[in-house]
């Protein structure tokens, strides 16, 4: 049982565009949200999170959307650059679970110069 | 956020054998945790890393196939046992700081290829 969906395996967009990648939910108890960058031979960097009590957070170029009745959530990218290129994994935890995180499969992003 | 090193970054083995991952923080954590990232595919949970007692395995992992230890609040080791190629993967430990959020830090990861 997949409880983290991202169902688009890569996106191509062009530099100083937006990049917006996409997270689907099942468990209705997660309430803690993150995005990781990972680039190849490298662990995943922590970019940024969200609680469930809030609907947007934004640092930054990074903007992360929560819609709790979807549960649907999404990683804008303003402007993108080609630094950006990596895979970037969602994952989300319940405050039952200890801390524990469930991984999407991630989305391969590609910044085009 | 912490500073996290991993040994070996790779290794190629050969089946049969056992290969042990050293996970070393900057810093005393509460929580340490093991992953693995088989290709292709996403991070799955191994196990969390109890300070002082037995690891807690996640469904589908075990003991006696991947013990755990954590002698002190810096540092983790995780072995694979009787490895065979399905055992291939990148293993990543990370860290996370209780009472906080549930943010977890990651390790650079160890590549490890059974053959």
């Amino acid at each position: 049982d997949q409880q983290v969906k991202q169902n688009s395996p890569s996106l191509s967009v062009q530099e100083g565009r937006i990049s917006i990648l996409n997270c689907d939910y099942t468990n209705s108890m997660f309430d803690y949200f993150l995005w990781y960058k990972k680039y190849p031979a490298e662990g995943p960097t922590f970019l940024i999170s969200i609680s469930s009590i809030k609907d947007k957070n934004e640092d930054g170029r990074f903007t992360v959307f929560l819609n709790k009745s979807a549960k649907h959530l999404s990683l804008h990218i303003v402007p993108s650059q080609p630094g950006d290129s990596a895979v970037y994994f969602c994952a989300a935890s319940a405050a039952t679970s200890g801390s524990r995180l469930t991984f999407g499969e991630g989305t391969q992003l590609t910044v085009n110069p | 956020s912490a500073v996290i090193s991993q040994k070996p970054s790779r290794d190629i083995c050969q089946r049969g054998t056992s290969l042990t991952i050293q996970c070393q923080v900057d810093s005393q954590v509460t929580m340490m945790f093991w992953y693995r990232q088989q290709p292709g595919q996403s991070l799955t949970l191994i196990a969390t890393a109890n300070q002082g007692s037995e690891a807690t395995y996640e469904s589908g992992f075990v003991i006696d196939k991947f013990p755990i230890s954590r002698p002190n609040l810096t540092f983790s080791t995780l072995t694979v046992s009787n490895m065979s190629p399905e055992d291939s993967s990148i293993y990543l430990c990370s860290v996370g700081v209780a009472g906080g959020p549930d943010t977890q830090y990651f390790g650079p990861g160890t590549r490890l290829t059974v053959l």
